[in-house]
């Protein structure tokens, strides 16, 4: 299996702009995570999904953020507008049971 | 909301030294997760604990589930320089559904000197 595949790798945009960041699960997977990383927080969890469902978003920072997962093989977490303290690397990752999985994270940077 | 306190936050040691972190939680998890992280990658899996008390190896690593739920250590022994990274601790609720969240640590950050 390819494990946990996330694009972009790197975003660099302008405040203001739209940024949608894409994940695709481990296959078989029903459970996906958002999470955020910055040196100041740490690994924070924003989202996550069960069989598609979005189970508790109690993470997510504001409105700005929103997360869909139209099917099994595909999510995507949605900044709009982007502002610079939204800059982090943010994770997916994806689990079965207990153990989770991450991809190797997109790194954002808003200008 | 449950917290981790993990230290030390960083670490500095010579080749072939052995080290030692720990996490400590303000409530009872059922599950303690070890997890290492590499520059530019996501965090892997190294330890997976499932019962109060519980010693687990894998190769150099050795990690141990607090009798009082509340608490988890990992060990490395004689430290290599591919041991660099930042290691995180998890704790997870357990039992399915929403307990399958983690609470990650804010990870140790460990270097290792030739």
């Amino acid at each position: 299996d390819a494990g946990v595949i996330q694009s972009p790798r790197h975003e660099v945009t302008e405040m203001g702009q739209e940024v949608t960041l894409r994940c695709k699960p481990i296959s078989g997977h029903d459970y996906l995570f958002w999470y955020r990383q910055t040196m100041m927080r740490g690994l924070e969890l924003l989202i996550y999904f069960n069989n598609n469902v979005p189970i508790d978003d109690s993470g997510m920072p504001e409105d700005r953020f929103s997360a869909k997962m139209p099917n099994a093989s595909f999510s995507t977490l949605k900044i709009q507008p982007s502002e610079p303290r939204d800059s982090a690397v943010y994770f997916c990752a994806s689990s079965l049971t207990h153990t989770q999985y991450f991809g190797p994270g997109t790194r954002l940077t808003v200008l | 909301g449950q917290q981790l306190n993990q230290s030390p936050q960083s670490m500095f040691i010579q080749e072939g030294e052995d080290v030692s972190m720990n996490c400590t939680s303000s409530s009872i998890f059922n599950t303690w997760l070890w997890y290492k992280q590499d520059p530019g990658e996501g965090p892997v899996l190294l330890i997976a604990l499932y019962k109060a008390g519980e010693l687990t190896s894998n190769g150099r690593l050795t990690a141990q589930f607090g009798i009082t739920r509340k608490d988890s250590f990992l060990n490395i022994s004689a430290s290599i320089p591919s041991d660099v990274g930042i290691y995180f601790c998890a704790g997870q609720p357990g039992g399915g559904g929403s307990n399958y969240k983690l609470t990650f640590g804010k990870g140790t950050l460990l270097t290792v000197n030739p």
